[in-house]
């Protein structure tokens, strides 16, 4: 079985401070996703990389950035915390070469206070 | 179905209805669809998936149809059990060089009864 896992399921931070979330995966997937969930709003994509050291925004990237050094692990970072950014965080992974169904991780809850 | 707003849709059955969630997506070009399912607590998971050159695909207790007429997708479960209790989000999948950009509904949240 897939396995993505995620380094905090709560996380709690103070604006302004740096936030890193990480996720990794077992299946070496080509493909990696970061969303936020809010309630009534679905999912909405942050961030996604086809590849090792490739990124491309999403659909609301402001205010995050990401890495992916290595094929497995893939970070989403808040370079400076604000409080409209408390959601929960999911990080996905898919096969690629459209093979495009989407693993989930379990959830980072974060809250910025 | 899935509508604009906060609140999340809600469809409401008694364990052994049968149930219909439906999805209405954006993209004419989208070609490839999946229904997960997010119980409490967890990510969603894949249930079933459908391309656009097939208007039904079946799986165990569910069935997925697709009519790219009105571009609107549904789920039906068959014999719902409080096990299926969870939110279901349709994603839609457009093609972007050698993979898909998926695009997420907003939910639907279904609540049986037992």
């Amino acid at each position: 079985d897939v396995k993505v896992t995620q380094s905090s399921r709560y996380l709690v931070k103070r604006t302004g401070e740096k936030v890193f979330l990480e996720c990794v995966q077992d299946m070496d997937h080509e493909n990696m996703f970061w969303y936020r969930q809010d309630p009534g709003l679905g999912l909405r994509l942050i961030y996604f990389s086809y590849d090792v050291k490739m990124k491309e925004k999403g659909d609301i990237p402001e205010g995050y950035s990401v890495s992916r050094e290595k094929k497995e692990r893939f970070s989403l970072i808040l370079e400076s915390a604000s409080t409209n950014q408390t959601s929960m965080y999911l990080c996905a992974s898919s096969l690629g070469s459209r093979q495009e169904t989407q693993y989930f991780g379990p959830g980072t809850r974060l809250l910025v206070l | 179905g899935e509508s604009v707003g906060l609140h999340l849709p809600t469809l409401s059955v008694q364990e052994g209805d049968n149930s219909i969630i439906n999805c209405a997506y954006s993209n004419s070009a989208s070609d490839y669809f999946i229904w997960y399912k997010q119980e409490s607590g967890k990510g969603p998971q894949f249930i079933i998936d459908i391309r656009s050159n097939m208007d039904k695909r079946q799986g165990q207790r569910v069935t997925v149809l697709l009519n790219k007429t009105v571009k609107h997708l549904s789920l039906q479960i068959a014999a719902t059990q409080p096990g299926d209790s969870a939110v279901y989000f349709c994603a839609e999948n457009t093609a972007s060089g050698g993979s898909y950009i998926p695009t997420f509904g907003r939910g639907t949240s279904l609540i049986v009864h037992p």
